[in-house]
């Protein structure tokens, strides 16, 4: 069981806007702001695509934006585009005694 | 630009041993923390742990302690993760990532090296 909770799955039609919410505890998203999250598309490597809640990479689109609201961080992505399709994964730092970092289960983004 | 590439594909019975390689480039290789995480077939994403390619030191997940074993050739930039005792439940594509440009993320990643277990 992951310790970051996703929907399993999300969609939305191009142009629309669609969000992705990633629930946690005090110990992790709650608690620091390192929360990022990752685009991966089959077969290949994650991509990141915020960083540190809220921040874009270079080179990422302005349409993908991050927020954090206590235990649950979000990302959402306006403007909908067939590419955005793609599974969609979280990820934070966590003081926990068992691990460092914690990715959430995954959402998948279907465009329809 | 930093490229991070890794070594092909292994098959491997249950029982064995693993060692995956991951060489740095583009980056000063000693100055940023090198992860390790894996992806079973169908599944989400799994940290296993952490090397600073500068002291060698490590962390890895609980889950991990005992097979685990991260390690680094600073004269190469390369940093290798061996994993032992395998079983089928082992059975995924590995990556390293490098937070290069973010402190505590996962900015560049390798390819993945998938590693298949099976009798």
């Amino acid at each position: 069981q992951s310790a970051l909770t996703q929907p399993a799955s999300v969609s939305g039609s191009p142009g629309q806007s669609i969000t992705i919410s990633c629930t946690g505890t005090s110990s992790d998203v709650g608690g620091y702001k390192y929360v990022s999250w990752y685009q991966q598309h089959p077969g290949k490597a994650p991509k990141l695509m915020i960083y540190d809640v809220s921040n874009r990479p270079s080179g990422v689109s302005n349409r993908f934006s991050g927020s954090k609201s206590g235990n649950t961080a979000s990302l959402t992505i306006s403007g909908l585009q067939a590419e955005d399709e793609a599974d969609y994964y979280c990820s934070s730092y966590t003081s926990s005694s068992t691990r460092n970092w914690v990715f959430g289960g995954g959402t998948k983004l279907t465009v329809l | 630009q930093v490229q991070l590439v890794q070594s092909g594909a292994e098959v491997k019975k249950p029982g064995a041993s693993v060692k995956v390689s991951c060489k740095a480039s583009g980056y000063t290789f000693t100055s940023y923390y090198m992860h390790w995480v894996r992806q079973a077939p169908g599944q989400g994403l799994e940290w296993m742990g952490i090397i600073n390619p500068s002291g060698g030191s490590t962390s890895y997940a609980q889950k991990f302690q005992g097979r685990v074993t991260m390690t680094r050739d600073t004269s190469t930039s390369t940093v290798y993760m061996e994993l032992s005792s395998l079983r089928s439940e082992d059975t995924a594509v590995y990556y390293c990532a490098s937070s290069v440009d973010t402190a505590m993320d996962f900015d560049y990643w390798g390819q993945g090296t998938l590693v298949t277990v099976s009798s």
